[in-house]
């Protein structure tokens, strides 16, 4: 079982949908989440951290659920520019070689 | 500011070459780090570097691959000999503290392919 696991989609939506996506992590001592966001043959950059009461940044709502170990992103009214891959990012301990990326999510917003 | 660079963008070699990536970090990020993602994988831990320390190399494959961070500024990731299965996406990132402390910004990527 891989220690983060996402769902690879494509998740193809209609332009102001809200889509939502989870990513589930194995390691119970896990600290910290994150959200990327990688647009093909591009860097990853950072969406939002997502914190132990939920965190919202306009469109975009994170969940942590650390009983059933997974996070959440929500997006609300996806605009086309939001078409990306999603990428889960669990961080454990103090040590960077914790830093674990989940494979990606892909969406699709059509128009 | 200038972000995260790396050189160079592509790179094919055959295997057995050598080949040495660049990563210039963000002026003043202690931390750097190289990431690497290979075809229909998840991107990949290798090293951690605090300044010029390597502070964790546990994700390193094997021998085959030395980095280096020569005064703590820009950092070097030399493959020799290369094999196929070294090809792939190669990211460098810096930020300032370890997360979720800061921010990790990364660079765009050396797309390494090994014939």
């Amino acid at each position: 079982r891989k220690e983060v696991e996402q769902d690879p989609g494509p998740f193809n939506v209609p332009e102001g949908a809200t889509v939502a996506f989870n990513c589930t992590y194995s390691n119970s001592a896990s600290q910290s989440f994150f959200w990327y966001r990688q647009d093909c043959r591009k860097e990853p950059k950072l969406l939002m951290s997502v914190y132990s009461s939920g965190n919202e940044d306009g469109r975009f709502t994170a969940q942590l659920n650390r009983a059933s170990q997974y996070i959440s992103l929500l997006i609300r009214d996806s605009k086309l520019s939001d078409s990306a891959t999603y990428l889960c990012v669990v961080w454990g301990y103090s040590s960077a070689s914790k830093i674990i990326f989940g494979s990606g999510t892909r969406l699709s917003i059509r128009p | 500011e200038a972000g995260v660079t790396q050189f160079p963008s592509h790179s094919v070699i055959e295997k057995g070459q050598t080949v040495t990536l660049r990563c210039d970090p963000i002026s003043g990020h202690d931390n750097l780090y190289w990431y690497r993602r290979v075809m229909g994988k998840e991107i990949k831990f290798l090293l951690h570097f605090v300044k010029e320390s390597k502070q964790d190399e546990s994700g390193m494959p094997n021998n085959r691959f030395l980095a280096e961070r020569t005064g703590g500024t820009y950092s070097t990731l030399k493959v020799q000999p290369a094999e196929l299965e070294d090809s792939g996406v190669y990211f460098c990132a810096s930020s300032q503290d370890l997360p979720p402390g800061s921010e990790q910004f990364f660079g765009p990527g050396t797309r390494l392919t090994v014939l």
